[in-house]
């Protein structure tokens, strides 16, 4: 099993651009997530799904969007990219099972929008 | 609102035991969970507390009580391979998390 995957690892966009980040699970996990960390800070949970064609916000969901059509994949849209943006994306899933309560995270995309 | 609270650093020697303690104040409360990660890596599970009480897992262990919103970790036999941010989590509801800033732990020769 890879876990969970994402794309691309790093990426440099400039004020405006748009792109999408992809984020892969083999492991059948009903809820999916997506966080940001900045330098030195906790991670702050964007959006999430608990299911196939479900989205949430979560605590920072301005200026990105997400969609959820297939229960492996993920995707987290930056529409018009602005420098306050730079930032680590993490994606993680979880098992919808009742006494697991575990997060499994990907490696990361690192951001920088200039 | 929603806050967490953990001391920013941390440094304890080899074989030390240290505790990282978590205060909280969120508008949901499923339980506190406990995360690691190494600089440059993603963070990695450690434990859950759903209810009041201590939680172990080999040398690390979890508390929880909910009525003075307050949790810690503790770290027993302290190893080199420990030095690492450690980050509180409550679960607010579908296992999503608000994390803490994160305690930066040093473990020292």
């Amino acid at each position: 099993n890879a876990g969970v995957t994402q794309t691309p690892k790093f990426r440099v966009l400039k004020t405006g651009q748009s792109m999408t980040l992809l984020c892969a699970q083999d492991m059948n996990h009903e809820y999916m997530y997506w966080y940001r960390q900045d330098p030195g800070m906790g991670l702050r949970l964007i959006h999430y799904s608990v299911g196939e064609g479900t989205t949430a916000k979560g605590e920072v969901p301005d200026g990105y969007n997400v969609s959820r059509l297939k229960k492996q994949n993920f995707l987290l849209g930056l529409e018009s990219a602005a420098p306050s943006q730079t930032s680590v994306y993490f994606c993680a899933s979880s098992p919808q099972t009742s006494g697991s309560y575990e997060q499994y995270f990907g490696p990361g995309t690192r951001l920088t929008v200039t | 609102g929603q806050s967490l609270e953990q001391p920013s650093e941390v440094t304890a020697v080899e074989g030390a035991i240290v505790q990282i303690n978590c205060t909280y104040q969120t508008s949901g409360f499923y339980g506190l969970s406990w995360y690691q990660q190494h600089d440059g890596g993603a963070p990695t599970f450690l434990s859950y507390n759903a209810l009041d009480g201590l939680e172990e897992t080999g040398r690390f262990s979890s508390f929880l009580s909910r009525s003075d919103s307050y949790g810690y970790l503790l770290l027993q036999e302290l190893q080199m391979k420990d030095s690492a941010s450690y980050f509180c989590a409550v679960d607010t509801g579908r296992r999503a998390l608000t994390f803490g800033s994160g305690t930066r732990l040093q473990v020292q020769p």
